[in-house]
């Protein structure tokens, strides 16, 4: 099954503990990108990747860090979390960068940072 | 300036009536596409439809179709049928061929389907 696989759902954690969320796709595409959903902001993109070891900065990128070692997977890096970073997040990914490419969405991983 | 307008904060539609969910949009690209996505209250993003800004026909996908007015910048959803699992967050967003590829997206519409 086609599909975008982020790890983990949930996550609460405390101020400053490093963590990854992984993010990995089975579909063979180029363009990965991460997004963070805030109430009143909507979606937002954190950085995205045009492929292996091409990333580049989206409209939020402070206090992440990302890595596209291989083409299926992006994760997403938080070196020193902070309760500002609490959010629903995303990975998406799609066959290229085209305006025609619609992005494939994980199902999304809960970060609450205490 | 908003690139992607949804100005239904939310809609109410009977089981099996149509419902149509608003979204205008603004660019100087050429080239877009236009997507919708749902989001059910379990959060994930669903894609629905895509339209191209080059497509001279709207989009269909099942209950789904995509109104387009190219002139008057509006791409709204059309859902026929209405289920009681359509229930939802509604999405329209943006990819533009300049960039970083993104998508933009509106606000969002949550529909409510009453029995």
């Amino acid at each position: 099954e086609a599909q975008v696989t982020q790890n983990p759902r949930y996550l609460i954690t405390v101020t400053g503990k490093k963590l990854t969320v992984t993010c990995s796709q089975n579909m063979n595409h180029e363009y990965m990108s991460w997004y963070r959903q805030d109430p009143g902001l909507g979606l937002r993109q954190i950085y995205y990747s045009m492929n292996v070891e091409v990333t580049d900065k989206g409209d939020v990128p402070e206090g992440y860090k990302v890595s596209r070692k291989e083409k299926r997977n992006f994760p997403l890096i938080l070196e020193s979390p902070s309760p500002n970073q609490t959010s629903l997040y995303f990975c998406a990914s799609s066959f290229g960068p085209g305006s025609n490419q619609p992005q494939h969405f994980g199902d999304g991983t809960r970060l609450s940072i205490l | 300036a908003q690139k992607i307008t949804q100005t239904q904060p939310g809609m109410f539609v009977q089981e099996k009536e149509a419902v149509t969910l608003d979204c205008t949009y603004d660019t100087s690209d050429p080239s877009y596409g236009l997507f919708w996505y749902k989001q059910p209250s379990s959060g994930e993003m669903i894609f629905l439809i895509y339209q191209g800004s080059y497509d001279q026909q709207n989009a269909t996908e099942g209950r789904y179709s995509l109104n387009f007015q190219k002139a008057r910048k509006s791409a709204n959803l059309v859902i026929s049928a209405s289920q009681l699992g359509d229930s939802a967050m509604y999405f329209c967003a943006m990819r533009e061929v300049a960039g970083r590829r993104a998508l933009t997206f509106g606000s969002g519409t949550r529909l409510q389907v009453q029995p």
